[in-house]
């Protein structure tokens, strides 16, 4: 069964300091790897996502994620932290595409900001 | 393109009543996802659907928790006799057929509902 572990609950960065989100998956194949945001009483919102290829990618808002096979990780990371970025980050693990897909969540690592 | 449509947003409820929550996936979606979030914690699956068939219902309640998606028609996920630990952030994705898919789901914006 895959699963995801997110070990930061909580963390605090200053307005334009550098952040790195932890999530470290179990899963047997090949894994889509997810990075979703949700602000206070909303949904949530795709950051960016790993399938194959370039383990470093790209995504919205000025984030990045690395895929790592050996660590079983995939952190997510931004150079500089905007006070908008507070909120909850949730990495999420599923089966892939081609057929319809049931994600596992971490539990989350809620982000504050320091003005 | 509208998203994925949830209703209502809010839902109080007394412990014994039924609550109803309803999604509507995206246009083109053909597979619809239930999750739960209680407070202060991540999303859990309940069910997954697709147009008149549960494809896999093992996150859901053995009892008074039911998924529906039929013809035609929202997404229906029904809570008979709530209780106060039926309180929580009920959430509908969805995603487009097999062979479309890319992995992500897409998803509302939540229905939370309050039991007294």
């Amino acid at each position: 069964a895959q699963s995801v572990t997110q070990p930061d609950i909580h963390i605090t960065v200053s307005e334009g300091a550098s952040l790195e989100l932890r999530c470290n998956y179990s899963y047997g194949a090949t894994p889509y790897l997810f990075w979703y945001v949700q602000s206070p009483g909303q949904g949530l919102q795709l950051l960016l996502k790993y399938f194959s290829g370039d383990t470093l990618v790209q995504g919205i808002k000025g984030f990045e994620a690395e895929f790592k096979r050996s660590q079983s990780s995939f952190n997510l990371r931004k150079p500089s932290v905007h006070w908008s970025d507070a909120a909850e980050y949730f990495c999420a693990v599923g089966a892939g595409g081609g057929t319809a897909s049931k994600l596992t969540f971490g539990t989350g690592t809620r982000l504050q900001v320091t003005l | 393109n509208a998203g994925v449509m949830q209703n209502p947003r809010h839902l109080v409820r007394r412990r014994g009543q039924e609550a109803r929550l309803r999604c509507s996936p995206m246009k083109g979606h053909s597979h619809v996802y239930w999750y739960r979030q209680l407070p202060e914690e991540g999303l859990k699956f309940m069910v997954y659907l697709q147009k008149e068939n549960i494809i896999d219902e093992s996150g859901m309640p053995k009892e008074r928790f039911s998924a529906e998606f039929p013809k035609e028609g929202p997404s229906i996920l029904r809570i008979q006799q709530v209780v106060r630990g039926d309180s929580a952030a009920y959430f509908c994705a969805s995603s487009p057929p097999a062979g479309f898919n890319t992995g992500e789901l897409f998803f509302g914006e939540g229905s939370r509902l309050t039991v007294l």
